[in-house]
């Protein structure tokens, strides 16, 4: 079965460290890859995506990403956190297959950066 | 770019009920879905159009779960009866195409069965 793996429930960072938030898939196939972040009582916003070419992509508000093929992981990275950084952060899988865009979404990782 | 519209934001109602969501996707975005997200996970697909066809409705529970999108536009999402368990945040989104592009989402229905 295709899933989607976040192992930490939460992530705790200093302001000014780096940040990593971590995303496993298991999925047959090339997957396209994403992060989406959500605050309270807002929807889903789109932070990056890897569908194909250089490993490390870069997103919004200066996060970036590793797919790493070998170890099926993409993990989300920020050189230095922002308490402003704080929320729920979603891993996700799409496996281009026909028409579909399907989502298959981890269960979530919440970050917090403390001043 | 106005995003994704939708409404109500919060619907409380009794168990056996119906209720129906509303969602406007961005203009000209052919693909549009629906999410259920219930508290603590992520969420996950109910139903996906392409302009005003089904392409993928595999997890909506059809015994009670409805969906359209008339004029591959807007899109209502329909429960009747509802249950308990049918409490959660239900999110639509819309992109470009299907494949390769990221999907934008609204803000959501919190829906309360009580």
């Amino acid at each position: 079965a295709q899933s989607v793996a976040q192992p930490e429930d939460q992530v705790n960072v200093a302001e000014g460290n780096p940040l990593t938030v971590k995303c496993t898939y298991s999925v047959s196939g090339n997957p396209y890859l994403f992060w989406y972040v959500q605050y309270p009582n807002r929807g889903l916003q789109f932070l990056l995506k890897y569908i194909t070419g250089d490993n490390l992509v870069k997103g919004s508000y200066g996060f970036e990403a590793e797919f790493n093929k070998s170890q099926t992981s993409f993990h989300l990275k920020k050189p230095s956190a922002l308490v402003s950084d704080s929320a729920l952060y979603f891993c996700a899988v799409r496996v281009p297959f026909g028409n579909t865009g399907k989502l298959i979404f981890g269960q979530g990782t919440t970050l917090q950066v403390k001043p | 770019e106005a995003g994704v519209a939708q409404s109500p934001r919060y619907k409380i109602i009794e168990k056996r009920q119906s209720v129906a969501f509303w969602c406007n996707p961005i203009s000209g975005h052919a693909t549009l879905y629906w999410y259920q997200q219930i508290l603590g996970q992520g969420p996950k697909l109910l139903i996906q159009f392409q302009n005003n066809g089904v392409v993928d409705d595999s997890q909506l529970p059809k015994d009670r779960f409805s969906a359209e999108r008339l004029k591959g536009v807007d899109s209502t999402l329909k429960i009747q009866p509802a249950k308990l368990e049918d409490s959660a945040v239900y999110l639509c989104a819309s992109s470009k195409r299907a494949r390769d592009t990221e999907a934008f989402f609204g803000q959501g229905t919190r829906l309360t069965v009580v």
